[in-house]
């Protein structure tokens, strides 16, 4: 079973401010890590992905992620938000599966970044 | 290209009546996944399939839902009899299997019991 833990609900943030975005998850198998967001009365939309490979990892937007597996973490930052970065985050995991199958996402509560003018 | 197109975008119905919500995925994915959202238990995984197969359904809820998938371009998630605790957003969304679970998700069902 896997379980993902956002740890911050609401996050607010001055506009270009920087801010970060805590992830954390617990699988008893390898995973893929996703940040998703969700701007209000609209689907979810992929930032980034963390599949393999360097543990940084860059998204639209000017997002990025670092994977960090001794502590369990994927955690989203970016150097100077803007107003227009106001919406729903979430993080997900998966399943690695067996060569990249698909499999269901388990989501975060998800983080409701405010950005401040 | 169309995204994932979902319909109705927003339902309001009584208790006890049937509810069909219905999803077209991407041309070309062959995964197919229902979620539910609600403010309390936040984006839950219903079920999911793979080449129009049900592969995990363990997260539906009871036996009045049920999903289908009877083809490629197409699927269906019903609801009978509705019941208000039933109210949230339901998202499909649909990957490539062997893309890593890079999922493409639609805007979204609002439905509401009453």
């Amino acid at each position: 079973a896997q379980s993902v833990t956002q740890l911050d609900s609401q996050v607010p943030v001055f506009e270009e401010a920087p801010v970060e975005l805590r992830c954390n998850y617990s699988s008893s198998v390898s995973v893929y890590l996703f940040w998703y967001v969700q701007y209000p009365n609209q689907g979810l939309q992929l930032l980034l992905k963390y599949l393999s490979g360097s543990t940084l990892v860059k998204g639209i937007n000017g997002f990025e992620a670092e994977f960090n597996k001794s502590q369990t973490s994927f955690h989203l930052r970016k150097p100077s938000v803007h107003i227009s970065d106001t919406a729903e985050y979430f993080c997900a995991v998966s399943d690695r599966g067996s060569g990249g199958g698909a499999d269901g996402l388990t989501f975060g509560k998800g983080t409701h970044l405010i950005i401040q003018p | 290209d169309a995204g994932v197109i979902q319909s109705p975008r927003h339902e309001v119905t009584e208790m006890g009546q049937e509810v069909t919500l219905r999803c077209k995925p991407i041309s070309g994915h062959n995964s197919l996944f229902w979620y539910r959202q609600t403010m309390m238990r936040g984006l839950e995984l219903l079920i999911y399939f793979n080449n129009n197969v049900p592969i995990d359904d363990s997260g539906m809820p009871e036996d009045r839902f049920s999903a289908k998938m009877p083809n490629a371009s197409f699927s269906t998630l019903k609801i009978q009899p509705s019941e208000p605790r039933d109210s949230a957003v339901y998202f499909c969304a649909s990957s490539i299997a062997g893309s890593y679970n890079e999922q493409f998700f639609g805007p979204g069902t609002r439905l509401t019991v009453l």
